[in-house]
């Protein structure tokens, strides 16, 4: 099956960019998206298809994706965006094959 | 405003079986496939199952095939997880979560989820 590798964790201080990247095999082929998860709180949908954003989040979540590394970028970094980020695919390929990377832990210094 | 509430979660032996609950509002249900995704205590998210719109298509994750069962109400607006011979290793928040996706580019995501309601297995 696919494997979504993310790191364990990323240290930013604040106003500063924060990148949490996702690493799978040929994973710029796929859609990536990206959640939000805080302490106690359902994940919330942060980047869809690689780069989109739903309505509601603010421009400075992004992300990108190519080659074997899917990035979600966070620019000017705020004590409010301390949580965990997880990644997923969709590994059609497979049976269903709906796929989540390990998680990141964002860390606002 | 889209809600998802999921119910039945509690304290159930190895072995038991539990149903979990999901009542939908705010969208039209019929129209969308759903899913529960879990999260067993301190780790990361792990896709359970989902069923397609008319429940034409049910698909199950391999740790739960043959254990658990989906399915859904279009007429009360709920989606269900019977879950039986649970196991220690089932232990976890349930959430219920809608999906959007567009087969022709591979995209399959969810924008939409519950609160989570949790499922512990221990005797």
């Amino acid at each position: 099956s696919y494997v979504l590798t993310q790191p364990p964790s990323v240290s930013v201080a604040p106003g500063q960019t924060a990148r949490i990247t996702c690493g799978g095999n040929n994973i710029g082929s796929k859609s990536v998206h990206w959640y939000q998860q805080k302490p106690g709180q359902a994940p919330v949908l942060v980047v869809y298809d690689d780069s989109d954003r739903p309505s509601g989040i603010p421009e400075r979540f992004s992300g990108s994706n190519s080659g074997n590394t899917a990035t979600l970028t966070i620019s000017r970094v705020e004590a409010g965006d301390e949580a965990d980020y997880y990644c997923q695919v969709w590994d059609s390929s497979s049976d269903f094959g709906v796929v989540f990377g390990g998680g990141t832990k964002l860390t606002v210094l | 405003e889209v809600q998802l509430v999921e119910s039945g979660g509690g304290l159930v032996k190895p072995g038991g079986s539990l149903r979990l609950s999901c009542a939908a509002s705010g969208f039209t249900f019929s129209s969308y496939s759903m899913n529960w995704v879990r999260q067993a205590p301190g780790k990361g998210l792990e896709w359970v199952s989902s069923i397609s719109s008319s429940s034409s298509y049910i698909y199950y994750a391999d740790s739960v095939k043959g254990r658990f069962t989906i399915s859904r109400d279009n007429a009360k607006n709920s989606l269900y997880l019977q879950m039986n011979s649970l196991r220690a290793e089932d232990t976890a928040v349930y959430y219920c979560a809608r999906d959007v996706r567009r087969p022709l580019s591979s995209s399959l995501y969810f924008d939409y989820w519950g609160q989570g309601t949790l499922v512990t297995v221990s005797s």
